[in-house]
């Protein structure tokens, strides 16, 4: 199975600091994702990302949140000034050619926020 | 009415039992439909696509009934460790996001 690569694991940041979280796709994959789990909740969507664009945003995705490939191969989500309330395990997520297919998901970067 | 909903469970089951998970989804659109494992604090992991003619892996069987808008996915012989939470995934046509369920808790009992 292909391996989707998150960094860092965990990261704890002071409340009002930005953050960035990393993803590392796999080459020939197109359509990119950010979802976000608060613990012992469900898994929620936060945005898509097809050809250097946000194809999709949930209303999650408010003006703190921005995504980017900044070199065209790592994946990015910033969190600009961050809330206790964003404290959670995100995970990116990719899907290859036609999407009839299934995502794959990275093994997450737990956020935690003091 | 939630877009995928899933009973939370958990299901506490023995060793080889048979156990069975619903799934019922509110967009009559969708056009994908997926099961996911995930296993404490780690990501969803793919179990199995569903497709519409209904579809075995070894022990795991999913169905899906449009009509009725659920998928379901049965677990044979059932082994300590499928013990996780299932989650079910739907993607609805025109759209590119994956929606998931709350997810079902399994503890297979030895």
């Amino acid at each position: 199975e292909p391996e989707v690569t998150q960094t860092p694991s965990h990261q704890v940041t002071q409340m009002g600091q930005e953050v960035i979280l990393r993803c590392v796709p796999i080459s020939n994959h197109l359509y990119f994702y950010w979802y976000r789990q608060i613990l012992g909740q469900k898994v929620e969507f936060l945005v898509s990302f097809y050809n250097n664009e946000i194809s999709e945003k949930s209303e999650i995705f408010d003006d703190q949140f921005s995504v980017e490939r900044p070199d065209g191969s790592n994946f990015t989500l910033k969190i600009r000034s961050t809330k206790l309330e964003d404290s959670a395990m995100y995970f990116c997520a990719e899907v290859g050619r036609g999407l009839n297919t299934e995502a794959f998901f990275g093994q997450g970067t737990r956020l935690t926020v003091v | 009415r939630k877009e995928v909903e899933q009973d939370p469970g958990p299901f506490n089951v023995p060793e080889g039992a048979t156990v069975a998970f619903n799934c019922t989804y509110s967009n009559s659109a969708s056009q994908s439909f997926f099961w996911y494992r995930q296993d404490c604090r780690k990501e969803p992991k793919l179990l199995m696509s569903v497709y519409s003619s209904g579809n075995e892996d070894g022990r795991f069987t999913a169905q899906l009934n449009r009509a009725s808008q659920y998928i379901s996915l049965l677990i044979r012989d059932s082994k300590l460790s499928d013990s996780a939470t299932y989650l079910c995934v739907v993607r609805p046509s025109g759209t590119y996001k994956y929606i998931f369920g709350t997810g079902t808790r399994l503890k297979v009992l030895a």
